[in-house]
């Protein structure tokens, strides 16, 4: 079975532009996060998204937003893209929805590589 | 909220051990351990769901003491393939919450 796949694999776009990047989960999870990796820092959380709706949503300013389409595929669409944006975008998928009480693993894709210059 | 790791860093000769810990100021139903190596994804290494509760990786191993909101990463015998960034998670009301992270590197 493939793993989670995202594309594009790296991406380099100027201040001010805007970027949709894209998320197909594992076959049967149903939820898919968004995580944001700057160098040398851990995976800092931007959305979960669970049966298509937004079930959760990280300190992120508006620039920042989501969807999940029918096939339980992802976008994460940034705006007006600033230096600071520059990281590592990952997308990890679930079989369940993540709750406090949650205990299944985190499937993660290899990431988009987002530079701004 | 965000779990705090220590140490930071560690640099090990092949065949030391190593002990990770991961603390939280919040309450855990689970606490998750997953490795990045550098370039890479996350990859899961083990989920511990009650306090006291040890699980096993190969070499690696962890406990959980509920009581005190804490978590241990047990590396034995390290190997070359064990160096990477070693990151806990805590679950929380809609996401997955990941320490500071414990970055290892085994020499030869």
């Amino acid at each position: 079975d493939a793993g989670v796949t995202q594309s594009p694999t790296h991406l380099i776009k100027t201040r001010g532009q805007q970027v949709t990047l894209r998320c197909s989960p594992i076959s049967g999870h149903k939820s898919v996060s968004w995580y944001q990796q700057v160098l040398g820092q851990g995976p800092q959380f931007i959305f979960q998204y669970y049966e298509k709706e937004e079930r959760g949503r990280g300190n992120f300013p508006d620039r920042f937003s989501a969807r999940q389409f029918p096939n339980y595929s992802s976008e994460l669409n940034v705006n007006a893209l600033l230096l600071g944006d520059s990281a590592l975008y990952l997308c990890a998928s679930s079989a369940r929805q993540i709750g406090s009480s949650y205990n299944s693993p985190l499937h993660f894709g290899n990431g988009t590589r987002l530079t701004v210059t | 909220q965000q779990p705090v790791q220590s140490p930071q860093a560690v640099i090990l000769r092949e065949g030391e051990d190593a002990v990770i810990n991961c603390s939280s100021s919040k309450a855990l139903y689970s606490v998750h351990w997953y490795r990045q190596k550098h370039g890479e994804a996350p990859v899961f290494l083990m989920i511990l769901l009650k306090g006291g509760e040890q699980k096993g990786h190969e070499k690696i191993s962890a406990s959980f003491n509920e009581k005190k909101q804490q978590s241990s990463l047990y590396l034995t015998a390290s190997q070359l393939s064990y160096s990477g960034t070693y990151f806990c998670g805590t679950a929380a009301t809609d996401k997955l919450i990941f320490g500071t992270g414990t970055r290892l590197q085994v020499f030869p």
